[in-house]
């Protein structure tokens, strides 16, 4: 049973420039939520995907936008690259509920991004 | 405003004891809590959680309590081995299922 999966692992780009984060959620699983972790901070909400509509959302600019397929899989795209975007950003599944009731989130191994 | 708290940066252990971590709330409309453990440069691990309608889960090493009236949450790690040295989030979910993580607690197993 595949995990959380997140491509690609590293990527290096410069300011001002747009880049494209992918992750395929765990088996089963139809709900996605990006997450962005500074380096020595704790993982911080960017916004959820269900039903391949943006659900909730953090406390980030327009700059950061998703998008779900039919499939679950999901993108994070961030344009206007700035050098604060240098982050591990995180991909997380769970099974969305009926009514919305909270369920564990699975996390992917992450991307790292720098910004140069 | 830090919702969720851990006030601790760092724990040290010897091998064999207990290890507690501890995690304060401030939002009471929190329905669910989780315990994630990381290593750098990964994606966190899910270890265990927690309804807010439950005041302990175990599982294995691993016991998770729950405090409501003193929205305080703690990790129980018995026995403690150095395999678990890592760093540990607590995190809390509303119904919407967005989590909120504390600072997390740097964990240190001594052999």
């Amino acid at each position: 049973d595949a995990g959380v999966t997140q491509s690609p692992t590293h990527l290096i780009k410069t300011r001002g420039q747009q880049v494209t984060l992918r992750c395929s959620p765990k088996s089963g699983h139809d709900t996605v939520s990006w997450y962005q972790q500074a380096l020595g901070q704790e993982p911080q909400f960017i916004f959820q995907y269900y039903e391949e509509e943006e659900r909730q959302r953090g406390n980030f600019p327009d700059r950061f936008s998703g998008h779900q397929f039919p499939n679950y899989s999901s993108e994070l795209n961030v344009n206007a690259l700035l050098l604060g975007d240098s982050a591990l950003y995180l991909c997380a599944s769970s099974l969305g509920l009926a009514g919305g009731a909270s369920e564990t989130q699975y996390f992917g191994p992450g991307t790292r991004l720098l910004v140069l | 405003d830090q919702q969720v708290k851990q006030n601790s940066p760092s724990l040290s252990v010897q091998e064999g004891r207990i290890s507690i971590l501890n995690c304060d709330y401030t939002n009471s409309m929190f329905d669910y809590f989780l315990w994630y453990k990381k290593y750098p440069a990964e994606g966190p691990t899910f270890l265990i959680s927690i309804s807010s309608i439950k005041d302990k889960n175990e599982d294995g090493r691993f016991t998770v309590f729950l405090n409501k009236s003193a929205k305080h949450l703690s990790l129980h790690i018995v026995p403690s081995q150095p395999g678990d040295s890592a760093v540990y989030f607590c995190a809390a979910s509303l119904v919407t299922g967005k989590l909120i993580f504390g600072q997390g607690t740097e964990l240190s197993v001594k052999p």
